[in-house]
């Protein structure tokens, strides 16, 4: 298994442009989600799914988009890219597990991205 | 809300010597659950522990030990022995509210182990 896998691992973007960082899983994880971490403020929720066709917002959602076609991949669209979104994001997964009960995500690699 | 904090910004010890790192949490949910990563310094995430909040026993892996207190909301991981290898950030976290496993994250605390 390769786990999560993330790309690209580094890309710089100018102010207004448009990209969508990939994520792709084979254990047939069903719960994906996109997190991005910043100096000094760990890492924070940016949109998640339960399962294809399903998807919702986290903690800091605006400016990005995510659709979730297979349970393998889970893309992560920034329409038009800000300075502020220079960070670097983190692609999850887990199994649902059962009610009441909380599995362990599993990250990948991380996609550092940085806005001029 | 759930809030979770790691008051200690970065740590330095020397090799050998053992090592606390406090994490402190917040929720308002009768049932939690609590984890721990390490992010060495190429920059993955790796899981170490979940603990579910109704289990209080401590728990030893190796030189990785965690000590969980529901009085004072505490889940404290300690390292036996540092070595260089644990050079790393170690991030606290805490299960969110949106019920698909997410997670909130702590600030995380920067372990230097002096050689």
């Amino acid at each position: 298994n390769a786990g999560v896998t993330q790309t690209p691992k580094f890309q710089v973007l100018k102010t207004g442009q448009s990209m969508t960082l990939q994520c792709a899983q084979d254990m047939n994880h069903e719960y994906m989600s996109w997190y991005r971490q910043d100096p000094g403020m760990g890492l924070r929720l940016i949109h998640y799914s339960v399962g294809a066709g399903i998807t919702d917002q986290g903690e800091v959602p605006n400016g990005y988009n995510v659709s979730r076609s297979t349970t393998e991949d889970f893309p992560l669209r920034l329409l038009s890219a800000a300075p502020s979104q220079t960070s670097v994001y983190f692609c999850a997964s887990s199994y649902p597990g059962s009610s009441g009960n909380q599995e362990t995500q599993y990250f990948g690699p991380g996609t550092r991205l940085l806005v001029l | 809300a759930q809030k979770v904090t790691q008051a200690q910004t970065e740590i330095s010890v020397v090799e050998k010597e053992d090592v606390t790192l406090d994490c402190v949490y917040e929720t308002r949910d009768t049932t939690y659950y609590l984890f721990w990563y390490k992010q060495p310094p190429s920059g993955e995430l790796v899981f170490l522990i979940r603990r579910n909040s109704f289990d209080e026993q401590n728990e030893i892996s190796g030189r990785y030990s965690w000590n969980f207190q529901k009085s004072t909301s505490s889940f404290n991981f300690t390292i036996t022995a540092s070595q260089v290898v644990d050079s790393a950030v170690y991030f606290c976290a805490l299960s969110d509210l949106t019920g698909a496993n997410n997670l909130f994250f702590g600030t995380g605390t920067r372990l230097t182990v002096i050689p």
